[in-house]
């Protein structure tokens, strides 16, 4: 059974442009997340999808959304770039929103903003 | 508001040897699950274990085993006979119960883990 996968590898944008990343959960995983892993701050949630709707986002600016399509697989955008919007984002799925199930996790999109 | 704190920001071990990385939460909650993480240099966060929180008995996975202090609110994870492949940045993490924020998870610091031949 494949995992979650995560594409672009890596991306590298230039300050004020937009990036768009996107994640594919495993089958039958309706619940999508997403987190942001840079340095110095820890891994910190960004948002979590579920059935196509936003659930939940963490505390961070509206700059920073995203859609889940009916195939569940999901899309992170971040619109004008800053610098410290450099950082490993990693997506995350699991089988429901609700519950206590597994969050299972991509590798992850290396994002550099120049 | 939750948290998650691992003290250790490094440990190192000899192959074939144990090793515990010690991990501490607050919460007001009374059921959650806890869980542990390894990532290696590749970045892929890796699930190692588990831990249900109204569950006494300490989850165990082959050479991975925790010890889950509830009421010390406290989640230690052991690896035995250390294996080169081990070495890796371990997070600790708490996950939300579902009713409050999703399920989202917190995580903790992380501890560098290197093992040594």
């Amino acid at each position: 059974e494949a995992g979650v996968t995560q594409s672009p590898t890596h991306l590298i944008k230039t300050r004020g442009q937009q990036a768009t990343l996107r994640c594919s959960p495993i089958s039958g995983h309706t619940s999508v997340y997403w987190y942001q892993q840079a340095l110095g701050l820890g891994l910190q949630f960004l948002l979590w999808y579920d059935e196509g709707e936003e659930r939940n986002r963490g505390n961070f600016p509206p700059r920073f959304s995203g859609r889940q399509f009916p195939n569940y697989s999901s899309e992170l955008n971040v619109n004008a770039l800053e610098l410290e919007d450099s950082a490993l984002y990693l997506c995350a799925s699991s089988l429901a929103g609700g519950g206590y199930d597994t969050q299972y996790f991509g590798p992850g999109t290396r994002l550099t903003v120049l | 508001a939750q948290t998650v704190t691992q003290s250790q920001p490094e440990m190192s071990v000899q192959e074939a040897e144990t090793v515990t990385l010690s991990c501490t939460y607050d919460t007001s909650e009374s059921d959650y699950y806890l869980f542990w993480y390894k990532q290696p240099p590749s970045r892929q966060m890796i699930l190692v274990i588990r831990q249900e929180a109204y569950k006494q008995q300490n989850a165990t996975e082959n050479r991975f085993s925790v010890n889950f202090q509830k009421a010390a609110k406290s989640f230690s994870l052991k690896i035995s006979d250390s294996q080169l492949g081990d070495a890796a940045m371990y997070f600790c993490a708490y996950r939300m119960p579902f009713y409050n924020q999703g399920g989202k998870l917190i995580f903790g610091q992380g501890t560098e883990l290197s093992v040594k031949p």
